[in-house]
């Protein structure tokens, strides 16, 4: 049972580039989230899947796209990276809104 | 609309000194307060949450309704609970989670 399990763990993106994070969980969660931590400014919500078939956006939804692929994976996309999305990502689950929240180990991503 | 304040970004206390994580929300309704905890380059991972009362590592919170508050306490800090710190909400009917800033918990020997 690996929880939330994210890839990938580090990436050094171009200006302007493109890339996808994967993520997959084997909790049989219905709701998933992405999350970017910043120093000082905690966690960010950047989108979020209440259940399968549904996305909304979170507080800082603007530069990237997600994927509610089925119920376990939940992909993020940036279309054209840019400095300021130089950040740790986070995806995690719950098993409806609200509930607990489990983390993955996070993704360390660098756009110079 | 919901926030969670932690008016304190980094806390040093000795090894075996009290600790005191302040928490304060703003929520009209009834909300569910959660404790994170992320050791160093780890995942955040559930501390406590409030509907459970129970104490994890030493660790216990309550909420105080009237000062909405959900402080973290531990009587006795250990180095091993250097670590940052989140205070999370989740408000009713499933909405999602707001998250603190975080306050960075600094034990020293």
């Amino acid at each position: 049972n690996a929880g939330v399990t994210q890839t990938p763990k580090f990436q050094v993106l171009k200006t302007g580039q493109s890339m996808t994070l994967q993520c997959a969980q084997d909790m049989n969660h219905n709701s998933m989230y992405w999350y970017r931590q910043d120093p000082g400014m905690g966690l960010r919500l950047i989108y979020y899947s209440a259940s399968e078939g549904t996305t909304d956006k979170g507080e800082v939804p603007n530069g990237y796209n997600v994927s509610r692929l089925n119920k376990r994976e939940f992909s993020l996309r940036l279309e054209s990276a840019a400095p300021s999305q130089t950040s740790v990502y986070f995806c995690a689950s719950s098993e409806w809104p609200g509930n607990t929240i489990y983390f993955g180990e996070g993704s360390w991503l660098t756009v110079v | 609309a919901q926030r969670v304040t932690q008016p304190e970004k980094l806390l040093s206390v000795f090894k075996g000194a009290p600790v005191e994580l302040k928490c304060n929300y703003s929520y009209s309704g009834s909300p569910e307060l959660f404790w994170y905890v992320q050791y160093s380059r780890q995942r955040l991972q559930l501390l406590l949450r409030h509907i459970s009362r129970e104490s994890i590592k030493g660790f216990t919170a309550d909420l105080n309704k009237g000062e909405t508050s959900f402080h973290l306490k531990k009587p006795f800090a250990q180095e091993e609970d250097s670590a940052m710190y989140y205070c999370a909400l989740s408000g009713n009917y499933g909405q999602n989670f707001v998250f603190g800033p975080g306050t960075r918990l600094s034990v020293l020997p």
